[in-house]
């Protein structure tokens, strides 16, 4: 079984400051990684995903997550946020072996951003 | 290129009633999942359709139950409904193997 642990549940940063949105992760099989942010009364929207290759990866709306394997970890960054990031991010893993189609989610990074 | 759809967005039910819950996934996707999302807590996987069968199952009571039709949409019921059962409920659609896109959710509150 997996499980996820978003390590702060609310982050409060001032609009053009750098962001980082903590993930631990548990699991006994290889996994995929993923990034979802959900703005207010909004389902969910991929932000990026780790599937193989570089531990550096790349999403939308200028995020990007590194995976760390001996640490378990795969922390959200974005150099420069705006106000418009205002939003509830999740974290999520998915079993590679079980054809990655079930998710399993942290509880969620309230992310605010203040002017 | 329509997205995942669910309805109804919103209602409302009392404690004992039954609900049925739709999705039309993605065009193309041929798997459908379903969550749970409490106030203030991240989804949890209820149960996913691949080829109109149910493929896997979360920890969920058989209160839970589902259907795919051919066209690939999904309906999610719930019987005997608790007022812990309010929530939003998400579907999700994706080919085997790769990105998962999830619709707007139904919001369910029971009274």
């Amino acid at each position: 079984a997996q499980s996820v642990t978003q390590l702060d549940s609310q982050v409060p940063v001032f609009e053009e400051a750098p962001v980082e949105l903590r993930c631990n992760y548990s699991s006994s099989v290889s996994v995929y990684l993923f990034w979802y942010v959900q703005y207010p009364n909004q389902g969910l929207q991929l932000l990026l995903k780790y599937l193989s290759g570089s531990t550096l990866v790349k999403g939308i709306n200028g995020f990007e997550a590194e995976f760390n394997k001996s640490q378990t970890s795969f922390h959200l960054r974005k150099p420069s946020v705006h106000i418009s990031d205002t939003a509830e991010y999740f974290c999520a893993v998915s079993d590679i072996a079980r054809g990655a189609q079930k998710l399993v989610f942290g509880q969620g990074t309230r992310l605010t951003i203040n002017p | 290129d329509a997205g995942v759809t669910q309805s109804p967005t919103h209602l409302i039910k009392t404690r004992g009633q039954q609900v049925t819950l739709r999705c039309s996934p993605k065009s193309g996707h041929d798997t459908v999942s379903w969550y749970q999302q409490a106030l203030g807590q991240g989804p949890q996987f209820i149960f996913q359709y691949y080829e109109e069968e149910e493929r896997q199952r979360g920890n969920f009571p058989d209160r839970f139950s589902g259907h795919q039709f051919p066209n690939y949409s999904s309906e999610l019921n719930v019987n005997a409904l608790l007022l812990g059962d309010s929530a939003l409920y998400l579907c999700a659609s994706s080919l085997p193997r790769n990105t998962i896109y999830f619709g707007e959710g139904s919001w369910l509150t029971v009274v």
